[in-house]
């Protein structure tokens, strides 16, 4: 399957910073890529869509503004978390879309402090 | 609505039997299915996907479609240890959604005992 890579893998940060978070296609473009978030023993909830070259879609309840996704090329996409908070603590995990699937990258996690 | 539902489990089995996990869908228009596993701590990482009515086998693992009954299974035979994990049943709707977003069911934990 086509690798999608993500960076970094864990970060630490203090409440109120930001943190930016990268999701790299590594073998293939993906004009659309999505991120979601997972809680622990929870499903993956679907954040956004990100389009390259557009604004990004939100689901319902995702505050865009604090959530900011640029997807610049057809390899990347960021997710930059503005003023994290304690709850936003989370395992943050982007996809690319291939022909018909959607490959993972490996995750994010995420501690606000 | 297009809801994607699991038997959330837990589901345990012994090693070397057969795991059979089921999903089963909402919306009729559906056109491609997906079936991914999730390691704790880890990201999802594709092992089937399935487009027509019928059996798909891919070497201990089969998936079987339904789109009549609105139905998509996961066959994992003799099973390991290794592969105890979360499996999410993935589906593509038809029309009116977003490109190539895939709805996810809740998952099903399988345990495989030795």
């Amino acid at each position: 399957g086509a690798v999608v890579s993500q960076h970094p893998s864990w970060v630490i940060c203090k409440s109120g910073t930001s943190v930016k978070i990268e999701c790299r296609s590594l073998d293939f473009q993906a004009t659309t890529m999505f991120w979601y978030r997972q809680f622990p023993k929870q499903s993956l909830m679907l954040m956004a869509t990100s389009n390259e070259g557009s604004k990004a879609t939100y689901e319902q309840g995702v505050e865009k503004d604090k959530f900011l996704i640029n997807h610049a090329s057809l390899t990347l996409s960021t997710l930059t978390v503005t003023s994290a908070h304690p709850e936003d603590s989370s395992f943050y995990i982007c996809s690319a879309r291939g022909r018909n699937e959607q490959f993972f990258g490996p995750g994010t996690r995420l501690t606000v402090l | 609505q297009k809801e994607v539902e699991q038997n959330s489990g837990p589901l345990s089995v012994p090693e070397g039997a057969i795991a059979s996990l089921n999903c089963t869908y909402s919306d009729r228009g559906s056109q491609s299915f997906f079936w991914y596993r999730q390691y704790s701590g880890k990201s999802p990482e594709l092992i089937m996907f399935i487009y027509s009515n019928g059996d798909k086998e891919d070497g201990r693992f089969t998936a079987q479609l339904n789109k009549a009954s609105q139905y998509v299974s996961l066959l994992i035979r003799d099973s390991q240890p290794s592969d105890s994990a979360t499996y999410l049943c993935a589906v593509k709707p038809g029309r009116g959604s977003t490109l190539g977003r895939l709805y996810f069911g809740r998952g099903t934990q399988l345990t495989v005992w030795p």
